[in-house]
C-alpha cells in the first residue's frame, strides 16, 4: 500500500512569491490534515478536511495561506506571498475516520 | 483547549543505557495516546498507539505507559542503541466527532556507540 505521497520535497523562494504543495493521501483515507513543522519543533495543525469538507482551519494564516481538497482526495495548501518566518517544514497527514495519523516525508521550505 | 507536554529537552545517551520521556495532557474528552518517531528528513511514524489506562504497550523494545488519574504517558526502553537516536514526539487525539491531533514538542535522543 503506498503511503503518504508529497511534493515538492524543497523549496527555495524569495520573499513575495508564492508556492504550492501537494498531497495525496493514502487510498481510503477519508481525513487529511496539513502541518506546520518549524525547525526543532513538533508539528503544528494548519488545517484539516473531512473529505472535501473543512473541520477546523482556525490555525491557517487566511490572508496568504489556503488549502483546498476539492474531490475529497488529493489536496494542494498555497502561501501567497512567502514571508522568511514561513521556512519551515510542511507535512501533510492522512487517516481513516481519525484513527491514526500518517505523514507524508513533508516539504522543506526556506524562504529568503 | 487540548494540549499535550513533553518534559525532556535533548537526550544524549551511551548505548545500553535506559530512556524515559514523559508526556502530560490535558483534555476535556476522552483520548487516545500516541508515539511518533521521526527520523532526520522524513515525516513522523508511528511508534505505536498507547493502550488502555495501566497497561503497557510495546514495539521495537519501546513500552508505553499511561496513568490517567495523573493524566500522563511516558516511553521508556531499557537499553537503547545508536539506531534509536531521532526525535520523539507524544500526541494525543480527542474522541470528538471528527478527530484532531495534538503534538508534544519532541525530544530528541541522540545514542552514543
Amino acid at each position: 500500500e503506498a503511503g503518504v505521497t508529497q511534493s515538492p520535497r524543497y523549496a527555495v523562494l524569495q520573499e513575495g512569491q508564492a508556492v504550492s504543495f501537494w498531497c495525496d493521501p493514502i487510498s481510503g483515507h477519508d481525513t487529511l490534515y496539513w502541518y506546520q513543522q518549524p525547525r526543532d519543533q513538533g508539528p503544528q495543525l494548519l488545517v484539516y478536511f473531512r473529505d472535501e469538507a473543512v473541520i477546523d482551519n482556525s490555525q491557517l494564516p487566511s490572508d496568504r495561506f489556503s488549502a483546498v481538497r476539492p474531490k475529497g482526495t488529493n489536496s494542494t495548501l498555497k502561501i501567497q506571498s512567502a514571508k522568511q518566518g514561513d521556512t519551515a517544514t510542511y507535512l501533510c497527514a492522512s487517516s481513516h475516520l481519525g484513527n491514526t495519523l500518517y505523514f507524508g516525508a513533508g516539504t522543506r521550505l526556506s524562504v529568503l | 483547549g487540548d494540549s499535550v507536554t513533553q518534559t525532556e529537552g535533548p537526550v544524549t545517551l551511551s548505548e545500553g543505557t535506559s530512556l524515559t520521556v514523559n508526556c502530560s495532557y490535558e483534555t476535556k474528552q476522552y483520548p487516545t495516546l500516541f508515539w511518533y518517531v521521526q527520523y532526520p528528513g522524513e515525516g513522523p511514524q508511528l511508534l505505536f498507539k498507547v493502550p488502555k489506562a495501566n497497561e503497557k504497550g510495546s514495539n521495537r523494545g519501546f513500552e508505553a505507559t499511561y496513568n490517567k488519574e495523573a493524566t500522563s504517558f511516558h516511553l521508556q526502553k531499557a537499553s537503547v542503541q545508536e539506531s534509536d537516536s531521532a526525535v520523539y514526539y507524544c500526541a494525543l487525539s480527542d474522541q470528538t466527532g471528527y478527530q484532531n491531533f495534538y503534538f508534544g514538542k519532541g525530544t530528541s535522543l541522540t545514542v552514543i556507540p
